[in-house]
């Protein structure tokens, strides 16, 4: 059974960083780009970016680049997102999710079940 | 960047209703790169539809997606109590965006 599985949830003061990570099992963790999706409370789905674990490469949307760094450790399957100075509209739910594994396109397959980052003084 | 615009907001039906959601994308997308997710309360998002008109595994035949170019449909022929939840199209052809969700509630 493919899962992804987050860790738990973050308090975090306003110019802190934080790293949340999804480990991934049931499948060859580099054969498939992981995903980070953030979603603000009441809010919709806004991609950040993805990482391919086999070339270590990583892509984000505009509004991300710069504060934002995606990382694997392919040695526990487990990939990684870190969000620095961060501010009070950075609280949000985090997921990540796959893409390609079960339909062969770029639609998110699988997703985790999410990490809740509270940015608050 | 390739903005999706889904309408309406929300819908208001009754169990065994047809539901119809509209995506329109601000340019056109192949129909290789439309999906649609589901999104129960409290739940992460899931895979219902991929490009275009394609059920995901394990989703019910009374979820169908259509469309082309830049608009684009997702029908549920007959609302069941577990449906009712937000709705998101999104775009993978071009980066990744989502459109901002229709909420389907019981009426």
């Amino acid at each position: 059974e493919v899962q992804l599985i987050q860790s738990g949830a973050e308090v975090r003061k306003p110019g802190a960083t934080v790293k949340i990570s999804c480990k991934v099992s049931g499948y060859t963790f580099n054969d498939y780009n992981i995903h980070w999706v953030q979603q603000a409370p009441g809010k919709g789905l806004e991609w950040m970016g993805l990482l391919n674990p086999e070339d270590g490469k990583s892509t984000f949307a505009e509004k991300f680049q710069g504060r934002v760094t995606i990382t694997a450790d392919t040695s526990t399957d487990t990939a990684y997102l870190e969000l620095g100075s961060l501010r009070s509209e950075d609280s949000a739910i985090y997921y990540c999710s796959v893409s390609g594994l079960v339909t062969g396109t770029d639609a998110f397959d699988i997703w985790g079940q999410g990490t809740l980052v509270t940015v608050s003084s | 960047e390739i903005v999706l615009t889904q309408s309406p907001g929300s819908l208001s039906l009754s169990p065994g209703e047809r539901a119809t959601l509209s995506c329109r994308a601000s340019q056109s997308v192949s129909s290789t790169f439309l999906a649609w997710y589901q999104q129960r309360p409290g739940q992460a998002p899931r895979l219902l539809i991929y490009g275009a008109s394609n059920r995901a595994t394990g989703i019910p035949d009374r979820f169908s997606g259509s469309g082309s170019g830049t608009d684009f449909t997702l029908t549920i022929s007959r609302l069941e109590p577990e449906d009712f939840a937000v709705y998101y199209c999104q775009q993978n052809g071009y980066s990744w965006t989502f459109g901002q969700g229709t909420k389907v509630e019981i009426k």
